[in-house]
């Protein structure tokens, strides 16, 4: 079975500073990960994922995420935030093998940008 | 279509009334998944369905929540006698393989 841990509820953090929301994952298998983005009232939005290559994915709107697997992390970063980034971010995991998996979710972390 | 597309956007229903949730997912995905978050939580799996497989419904909640995905496409989650706990955004989600899922943007359903 796989779990996922987001280790920040909320982030708070001023407009144009940088900011790493922390994902940890337990898993006995290798997986794919993502990281999703979902706006008040809205559905969520996959913003970058990695499945295989190289460790450092690029996503969109400017974040970008580092697979360790050693330490089993999947940290979400952006250099400088703006205040339309303010959101809930939620990172998950799925297995590779067996096909089709269900994505288990972590509990998501509010990002909230102050100006 | 373009994406997952799911109907009604909201809904508000009497406590104990049957409440059903559609979800078109995109034309050609074989997988697809329902999803409950709830007020402050986050994404609790419900059910899902793959092809013509039989259905992973471990996460149901109770026998009030059933799920059936018809020519395995569109998908229709029903409540029966729903309860205030109930209350939450249902999310639905497709893929065509383990790497890309496409969320729709939920149903709000709200049990007064």
């Amino acid at each position: 079975a796989q779990s996922v841990t987001q280790l920040d509820s909320q982030v708070p953090v001023f407009e144009e500073a940088p900011v790493e929301l922390r994902c940890n994952y337990s898993s006995s298998v290798s997986v794919y990960l993502f990281w999703y983005v979902q706006y008040p009232n809205q559905g969520l939005q996959l913003l970058l994922k990695y499945l295989s290559g190289s460790t450092l994915v690029k996503g969109i709107n400017g974040f970008e995420a580092e697979f360790n697997k050693s330490q089993t992390s999947f940290h979400l970063r952006k250099p400088s935030v703006h205040i339309s980034d303010t959101a809930e971010y939620f990172c998950a995991v799925t297995p590779l093998s067996g096909g089709y998996n269900k994505l288990i979710f972590g509990a998501g972390t509010r990002l909230a940008v102050h100006p | 279509g373009a994406g997952v597309s799911q109907s009604p956007s909201n809904k508000v229903t009497e406590k104990g009334k049957d409440v059903e949730l559609r979800c078109d997912p995109i034309s050609g995905h074989t997988a697809l998944y329902w999803y409950r978050q709830s007020l402050g939580q986050g994404l609790e799996f419900l059910i899902y369905f793959q092809g013509n497989s039989a259905p992973d419904k471990s996460g149901l909640p109770s026998d009030r929540f059933s799920a059936e995905r018809t020519g395995g496409s569109v998908s229709t989650l029903t409540i029966q006698r729903t309860q205030q706990e109930d209350s939450a955004v249902y999310l639905c989600a497709s893929t065509e393989g383990s790497n890309g899922y496409t969320f729709g943007s939920g149903t709000r359903l709200t049990v007064v």
